[in-house]
């Protein structure tokens, strides 16, 4: 039973276009979310948060929205460059900072 | 260096040895977390440490794995009588939450990870 799921297991999307990775949740006790991005070889590293208190967060190219509502965030990425081809994991956590829940990863291909 | 480090990088064993995976969390990080990465699928948990708290070890997948943490310092993943099933890389975190901290939001830092190949 996937707390946290991301439904479309990969994504192609051409240079200069947006990229949109989207993230459902099912535990309501959920309030901080995670985009993560992997190479391969390499661990995940953090790109960017949003806490549920808010329903954006941009840093440069790379902007999360999240609908607590709809239990639904997205990254947005733009414009895509070849360097953003990934592997992106969404991860959430609980209002006591305690283990945090990963989605099963949606691999983001950006073609020149 | 500053980071999370894991050893080693990479581990080829035989079908029912016993296997011991290293993680050198970021000084001063309180939590502690293993997941493993199977080809082509997500990141599944494994166990997490916090401060002196109980390890919740609600995502080892048997009792031939466990786990271990020294204080807030050294963790290791001990994995018996290994399977191909168990073939894997496998993922140490490390966080500065304090225990029983609430409203303080942090990422985890991961390190590079030990590919396990069981043959």
């Amino acid at each position: 039973d996937q707390q946290v799921k991301q439904n479309s297991p990969s994504l192609s999307v051409q240079e200069g276009r947006i990229s949109i990775l989207n993230c459902d949740y099912t535990n309501s006790m959920f309030d901080y979310f995670l985009w993560y991005k992997k190479y391969p070889a390499e661990g995940p590293t953090f790109l960017i948060s949003i806490s549920s208190i808010k329903d954006k967060n941009e840093d440069g190219r790379f902007t999360v929205f999240l609908n607590k509502s709809a239990k639904h965030l997205s990254l947005h990425i733009v414009p895509s460059q070849p360097g953003d081809s990934a592997v992106y994991f969404c991860a959430a956590s609980d209002n006591y900072g305690q283990n945090f829940v990963f989605g099963p990863g949606t691999r983001l291909s950006v073609l020149p | 260096g500053a980071g999370v480090s894991q050893s080693p990088s990479n581990k080829v064993t035989e079908k029912g040895k016993d296997v011991e995976l290293r993680c050198d969390p970021i000084s001063g990080h309180t939590a502690l977390y293993w997941y493993r990465q199977r080809l082509g699928q997500g990141l599944e948990f494994l166990i997490y440490f916090q401060g002196n708290s109980a390890p919740d070890k609600s995502g080892l997948p048997s009792d031939r794995f466990s786990a271990e943490r020294t204080g807030e310092s050294v963790s290791t993943l001990t994995i018996q009588r290994t399977q191909q099933e168990d073939s894997a890389v496998y993922l140490c975190a490390s966080s500065p939450i304090p225990q029983g901290a609430v409203g303080m939001n942090t990422e985890a830092f991961f390190g590079q990870g030990t590919r396990l190949t069981v043959v």
